[in-house]
């Protein structure tokens, strides 16, 4: 089946630096892959799309300085937290969209990131 | 409208019953409605989906109900077992992106 693989699946940082989190697709190519952030016992919440080879696009609210995104080839999108602080800690899971079909979204396990 | 309403917000069911999660939503233009299995800790997990040309969809002890007319969509869990014992999303896709909808916490007791 298909797998997503995101890496790591928890760090911990501090306050000021920035933390680089990895979403592959490890048995199939996706052009197209999300970027989420999920509270404490709440739904998923899309922060960004992410296009191999273009830019992303960021929902309202999200701050595209912040949060960078790169999507630099069809198994691999990175989201890095820049100057990371305490109210960016989370859990962020990054989905996978399977580039056949176009339609199914693969899951990665997420990562929980702890600023302190 | 880009909300997907989702109830019961919690569920309890003993072994071997059925579990019953229903959604809602506004937005005619979706096209594509997954349900998903997420564990704590985990991320969620494609369980079944369905298209709106289609009023039903089985696999395994899953089904998928879709009332188009109503804009409604519901899954049901046939002999739930405690390792169903997880949350639970319905999803709506528009304009290329998923929608959540708010979860379901279900506790299927022994």
């Amino acid at each position: 089946g298909a797998v997503v693989s995101q890496h790591p699946s928890r760090v911990i940082c501090k306050s000021g630096t920035s933390v680089k989190i990895e979403c592959r697709s490890l048995d199939f190519q996706a052009t197209t892959m999300f970027w989420y952030r999920q509270f404490p016992k709440q739904s998923l919440m899309l922060m960004a799309t992410s296009n191999e080879g273009s830019k992303a696009t960021y929902e309202q609210g999200v701050e595209k300085d912040k949060f960078l995104i790169n999507h630099a080839s069809l198994t691999l999108s990175t989201l890095t937290v820049t100057s990371a602080h305490p109210e960016d800690s989370s859990f962020y899971i990054c989905s996978a969209r399977e580039s056949g079909t176009n339609i199914f979204d693969f899951f990665g396990q997420g990562t929980r990131l702890t600023v302190v | 409208q880009q909300q997907v309403k989702q109830s019961p917000q919690s569920l309890i069911v003993q072994k071997g019953g059925i579990s019953i999660i229903n959604c809602a939503y506004e937005n005619t233009a979706f096209d594509y409605f997954p349900w998903y299995q997420q564990f704590p800790g985990k991320g969620p997990a494609l369980l079944i989906a369905i298209r709106p040309d289609v009023s039903e969809k089985k696999e395994g002890r899953f089904t998928i109900s879709f009332n188009k007319s109503a804009k409604q969509f519901s899954l049901h869990i046939m002999d739930s077992q405690p390792g169903d014992s997880a949350t639970y999303f319905c999803a709506a896709r528009g304009f290329q992106k998923l929608v959540f909808g708010t979860g379901t916490r279900l506790l299927v007791s022994p």
